[in-house]
């Protein structure tokens, strides 16, 4: 069972469009990143949402945090081809020892 | 700053030998390390948790003793895939936190290949 469901998992749209990512769940994180990984490469953090509710923007991107910390999403403003990659979320999870543990992540290809 | 420097960044080794990677966090104190295996276009998964000092939690399904984990410093953590074999190729990635901090820096990541 997948503690983070992410959706779409795959997306393809045209340049100019806007998206919307989304990260579900039914447990209670306190925390959830958002990050973004390029081929062979590690994952780089785009932002960290703590409080419910709460809204960072960075740049064309829009992260949202779910009033009860249950989910989250990304929604990206007219998209680039310099968007194409993969978006994954996370949350950190449990009690005493925390895990950082990941949603299935979304393939964005944004076409020129 | 918060920089994780993950060597390899690729290996390539036989069959039955062991495979040592390291997890380095160049400019903070990383009290807990992830090490996570990544398939080709899939997700990361959890591999275990590992906090400084104190013996590895382990995912469900991940051998502990064929994936041996020591963080023995608060800016060094070691995967060591003992006795590798073909099914163990797999990118192996890293990500250091800072106590207190929700955030998770991760490594280069490591493309394990056993032939």
């Amino acid at each position: 069972t997948q503690l983070l469901e992410q959706s779409p998992q795959f997306l393809s749209i045209q340049e100019g469009e806007n998206l919307t990512v989304y990260c579900n769940s039914s447990s209670v994180f306190s925390s959830l990143q958002w990050y973004r990984q390029e081929p062979g490469e590690g994952p780089v953090l785009l932002v960290t949402v703590v409080t419910g509710g709460e809204v960072k923007k960075l740049k064309r991107l829009t992260f949202q945090f779910g009033d009860a910390r249950k989910d989250s999403s990304l929604h990206i403003t007219a998209a680039q081809p310099g968007d194409t990659g993969l978006y994954l979320c996370a949350g950190v999870w449990g009690q005493g020892a925390q895990k950082l543990v990941f949603g299935q992540g979304t393939r964005l290809t944004i076409n020129p | 700053g918060a920089v994780v420097s993950q060597h390899p960044s690729r290996v390539i080794c036989k069959s039955g030998t062991s495979v040592k990677i390291e997890c380095r966090s160049l400019d903070f104190q990383a009290t807990t390390m992830f090490w996570y295996r990544q398939f080709p276009k899939q997700s990361l998964m959890l591999m275990a948790t590992s906090n400084e000092g104190s013996k590895a939690t382990y995912e469900q399904g991940v051998e502990k003793d064929k994936f041996l984990i020591n963080h023995a410093s608060l800016t060094l953590s070691t995967l060591t895939v003992t006795s590798a074999h073909p099914e163990d190729s797999s990118f192996y990635i890293c990500s250091a936190k800072r106590g207190g901090h929700p955030e998770a820096f991760f490594g280069q990541g490591t493309r394990l290949t056993v032939v």
